[in-house]
C-alpha cells in the first residue's frame, strides 16, 4: 500500500515557465511533508518543507502548497531553470517514534533551455 | 552546515567478502537512518537509531547489520551479499528536536555485489 504516490513520472517545461509537481498522501496521520531533489547516483537534496498547520511555505523560486482535506500538495517553481532538471521525491512523516520519512516515486522534471 | 559524510564513494565487493559503509554527521542529529535505493525507485528505509539505539529494523536480512558507535556515526556492516544487494546506500540523518523535520542525506554509497 503506497502511503504516498506522484502519479506523474516525468513532467518536461520550458525554461521560465512554471513547473508543477504533485503529491498524494492517504495516510492522515502525517503531519509534515518534504520535497527532495535528486540527481542520478547521488543522495536527495533537502528543497522545502512544510508543516501541516500551515497551508503554503515559500523559499525564493520554490513554494509548496497543501491542502490537508484533500490530501494533496504540490510544489511549484518559478521560473524554471536548466539546472532544476532532476527527479523531484515527495516525502512526509508522521510525528511520535522516529519519524520515518515514507517517499513517493518521484517525478522526474526536464527544464528545456 | 548541513553536511553528511558517506564513505566510500564506490564499493565492489564479491559475495564471501565483509565490509562496511561509514556515515558521519556532526549537526547534532540524534536521529540516523539507512536507505536503500535502488535504479528509478525511491529510498527503502532500512534502519533508524534514535538516540544511538536502533529503534526500526525493517526487517532487513542478517547480512546487514548496522551500529552506532556514537552519535556522530554509523556504520552498517555487510557479510555474504548477494547481487540483487547491489543499490545505492543512503545514509540520513535528523534532529529529534524544534520544529524543524528535515532529514538530510550523504551523498550515498554506491555497492555492487559481484
Amino acid at each position: 500500500d503506497q502511503q504516498v504516490k506522484q502519479n506523474s513520472p516525468s513532467l518536461s517545461v520550458q525554461e521560465g515557465r512554471i513547473s508543477i509537481l504533485n503529491c498524494d498522501y492517504t495516510n492522515s496521520m502525517f503531519d509534515y511533508f518534504l520535497w527532495y531533489k535528486k540527481y542520478p547516483a547521488e543522495g536527495p537534496t533537502f528543497l522545502i518543507s512544510i508543516s501541516s498547520i500551515k497551508d503554503k511555505n515559500e523559499d525564493g523560486r520554490f513554494t509548496v502548497f497543501l491542502n490537508k482535506s484533500a490530501k494533496h500538495l504540490s510544489l511549484h517553481i518559478v521560473p524554471s531553470q536548466p539546472g532544476d532538471s532532476a527527479v523531484y521525491f515527495c516525502a512526509a512523516s508522521a510525528q511520535g517514534g522516529s519519524e520515518k520519512l515514507v517517499f513517493g516515486k518521484g517525478t522526474k522534471l526536464t527544464v528545456n533551455p | 552546515d548541513t553536511e553528511v559524510t558517506q564513505t566510500p564513494k564506490h564499493l565492489v565487493m564479491g559475495m564471501t567478502n565483509k565490509k562496511s559503509l561509514k556515515c558521519e554527521q556532526h549537526m547534532g542529529h540524534r536521529a540516523m537512518y539507512w536507505y536503500k535505493q535502488k535504479a528509478k525507485k525511491p529510498p527503502e528505509l532500512m534502519f533508524v537509531y534514535s538516540y544511538e539505539k536502533l529503534s526500526i529494523n525493517e526487517s532487513v536480512p542478517s547480512r546487514f547489520s548496522p551500529e552506532c558507535p556514537n552519535s556522530s556515526l554509523l556504520n552498517l556492516h555487510l557479510h555474504a551479499l548477494q547481487p540483487e544487494d547491489s543499490a545505492l546506500y543512503l545514509c540520513a540523518s535528523k534532529s529529534r528536536q524544534g520544529p524543524h523535520r528535515e532529514a538530510f542525506f550523504g551523498q550515498g554509497t554506491r555497492l555492487t555485489v559481484v
